[in-house]
């Protein structure tokens, strides 16, 4: 099956720890997304990448960091420079170029005490 | 800035009627437009989409409208079942960048 997985589904760090959040896809897509969504808001774009080995800042950058050392692979570190990391983070991917729709994860969502 | 907008927070429907979700969009350079639905817990999950050369689009018990003049779109939904219950996003994407601008989402609960 094609798709996107994230893990772990919950996860739960205390403040002041850096944790990292997996995204993986075998859609063979170029573009890969992370959002943030916090409740009763939209999605907020965090980082993205258009191709391997080269990313950009969202819109909410700051406190978080990013790879793309493969196509399939775009790892999310939310470090304790985060102000406020409890969120439920999506990631998703899209063929770039094209305007078209981006396929989601399941999210992942971090609790930090 | 640019910024996409639903009008309600919350819809609450009988089961079997239709349900119209409204959203408004500021960037008159969106062209490409999704509406998204998600379920507790879940990734949001594609209905349908629009291109802004064409102003209505139908699918499987769903219909987009796009009115481009008053930069305003909405997702109908007929004969609504329970299993529609979830909260539905709006996103716009620009000609000039590929970066989807997501609303607030609009919560749609279905009563029996």
């Amino acid at each position: 099956d094609g798709g996107i997985t994230q893990s772990p589904k919950y996860l739960f760090r205390k403040e002041g720890q850096n944790v990292t959040l997996s995204c993986e896809q075998n859609l063979n897509h170029d573009a890969m997304y992370w959002y943030r969504q916090d409740p009763g808001q939209g999605l907020r774009l965090i980082y993205y990448s258009q191709i391997v080995n080269d990313f950009q800042k969202g819109d909410i950058a700051e406190g978080y960091s990013v790879s793309r050392e493969k196509k399939e692979s775009f790892p999310l570190t939310v470090t304790s420079a985060q102000k406020n990391p409890t969120a439920f983070y999506l990631c998703a991917s899209s063929i770039w170029g094209q305007g078209g729709e981006q396929y989601f994860g399941p999210g992942t969502r971090l609790t930090v005490t | 800035g640019e910024s996409v907008g639903l009008h309600l927070p919350t819809l609450s429907v009988q089961e079997g009627d239709n349900s119209i979700i409204n959203c408004a969009y500021s960037n008159s350079a969106s062209d490409y437009f999704i509406w998204y639905k998600q379920e507790s817990g879940k990734g949001p999950q594609f209905i349908i989409d629009i291109r802004s050369n064409m102003d209505k689009r139908q699918g499987q018990r769903v219909t987009v409208l796009l009115n481009k003049t008053v930069k305003h779109l909405s997702l109908q939904i007929a004969a609504t079942q329970p299993g529609d219950s979830a909260v539905y996003f709006c996103a716009a994407l620009s000609y000039n960048t590929d970066k989807l601008i997501f609303g607030t989402g609009t919560r749609l609960q279905v009563f029996p």
